[in-house]
């Protein structure tokens, strides 16, 4: 079966750069959440996209923004990058109405130097 | 706001036998969700288990189940007849059912319960 696919799996930025992440959801999927997951830490909840627009927003930054696409993919967009920001960024999707969980994809490694 | 507490850091295990997680929350909604994840050395996140608050009875999943237990705000997952490849790390969630976020509502996560699975 189909899987959330992100990408890239690993990049590498240096401080004050600007990094684009991409989500592609599992097919029919509507639904996409961005979570951050730094180390030894739990996932924190940044923002969802349902039907293209902004659902629900957690603790992004201002430097980052998103957006999801009229093929439903979305773009983790995160500007002046900051070495706090390394982390595991993990893309999910769901389908609205299907009853609560969530698939993740892989997740992509953002390490700032 | 949600929290979702996992009082144990880590729990070690002999192959073949069976081991209680625990998790807490706090909330005063009625009707939510509930889930345990996995997240296992490769870093994926894993959908173990899902309990919808409303719902009696306790979500089970092949050796995963649950103890949901709505009046103490209880959700333990109980894993049986462990195996290697259950070691990982579990994570508890919440999600609300009355969503303030156009029904796309992220999931508040516990700090996890490191599980150690000794051969």
């Amino acid at each position: 079966a189909a899987g959330v696919i992100q990408s890239p799996r690993h990049l590498i930025k240096e401080k004050r750069e600007t990094a684009t992440l991409k989500c592609y959801p599992i097919p029919r999927h509507d639904t996409v959440y961005w979570y951050q997951q730094g180390p030894g830490q739990d996932p924190q909840f940044l923002i969802s996209f349902y039907e293209k627009m902004q659902s629900d927003k957690g603790s992004i930054p201002d430097r980052f923004s998103a957006q999801q696409f009229s093929d439903y993919h979305s773009e983790l967009n995160m500007s002046s990058l900051e070495l706090g920001d390394s982390a595991l960024y993990f893309c999910a999707s769901s389908r609205m109405g299907t009853g609560g969980g969530y698939t993740f994809g892989s997740g992509t490694r953002l390490t700032v130097v | 706001a949600q929290t979702v507490t996992q009082s144990q850091p880590e729990m070690s295990v002999q192959e073949a036998e069976t081991v209680t997680l625990s998790c807490t929350y706090d909330t005063s909604e009625s009707d939510y969700y509930l889930f345990w994840y996995k997240q296992p050395p490769s870093r994926q996140m894993i959908l173990v288990i899902r309990q919808e608050a409303y719902k009696q009875q306790n979500a089970t999943e092949n050796r995963f189940s649950v103890n949901f237990q709505k009046a103490a705000k209880s959700f333990s997952l109980k894993i049986s007849d462990s195996q290697l490849g259950d070691a990982a790390m579990y994570f508890c969630a919440y999600r609300t059912i009355l969503s303030s976020g156009g029904g796309a509502d992220g999931l508040t996560f516990g700090k996890g319960t490191h599980l150690i699975i000794q051969p």
